[in-house]
């Protein structure tokens, strides 16, 4: 048991619409990591938020952005739904700031399909 | 920028056969490498990490195996199990640093048939 849930674990949208993913972690995690996961694909790195400000970011446009809370649980927000954003959006929580490898847990995701 | 790839993307094998997966990246520099397993609504759970001074890691019927210089690993499975069956996937840090921002492989589907 990692500790980290997600939610909705289902979505479905239409295009143009936006939607937002919530990871909640164990109390401690104080970073953050949002992928997106393509049907048969590996995982892509979205962003990373640690102590509630974006510490990196992969090559995606600006209308996915995201929230961490004092409590560092985090929101990943789509505006503008494309049907290729249809994918497993997964997060990952660790309780050891952005360096930490081996502490790392990853939620279950949340399949989101736009039609 | 770093790639990883792996190979093959599916495998399918009898029970009790031992069977390597195969994980490869472009740029060598990299920090450490993590092979993980995906299970369908369960997300991902790291089974091994090699730091890259070593050359391998064991847990149990796992061994992972780095070449940094070839820019290759290797999970090594033994006795392979039905609850064997699942995605792995390897990784390596964004940016070859100390991060835990990470660039996956693609995946090997694997069906441990009993």
């Amino acid at each position: 048991e990692t500790g980290v849930t997600q939610s909705p674990t289902h979505l479905i949208k239409t295009r143009g619409q936006q939607v937002t993913l919530r990871c909640s972690s164990q109390s401690g995690h104080n970073t953050v990591s949002w992928y997106q996961q393509a049907l048969g694909q590996g995982p892509q790195f979205i962003f990373q938020y640690y102590r509630e400000e974006e510490n990196g970011r992969g090559n995606f446009p600006p209308r996915f952005s995201g929230l961490q809370f004092p409590n560092y649980s985090s929101e990943l927000n789509v505006n503008a739904l494309e049907l290729d954003d249809s994918a497993l959006y997964l997060c990952a929580s660790s309780p050891k700031g952005t360096s930490d490898t081996d502490t790392q847990y990853f939620g279950p995701g949340t399949r989101l399909t736009v039609l | 920028k770093q790639e990883v790839t792996q190979i093959p993307a599916a495998l399918s094998v009898p029970e009790g056969e031992n069977l390597v997966l195969n994980c490869s990246f472009t740029d060598s520099a990299i920090y450490n490498l993590q092979w993980f397993r995906q299970d369908p609504g369960k997300g991902l759970t790291s089974l091994l990490l090699i730091q890259s001074s070593q050359r391998e890691q064991t847990s149990g019927r796992l061994n992972a195996s780095l070449d940094k210089s070839s820019g290759r690993s290797t999970l090594y499975i033994a006795a392979s199990q039905p609850g064997d069956s699942a995605t792995y996937l390897c990784a390596v840090p964004w940016a070859g640093g100390a991060t835990n921002k990470l660039i996956f492989g693609t995946g090997t589907l694997l069906a441990v048939q009993p």
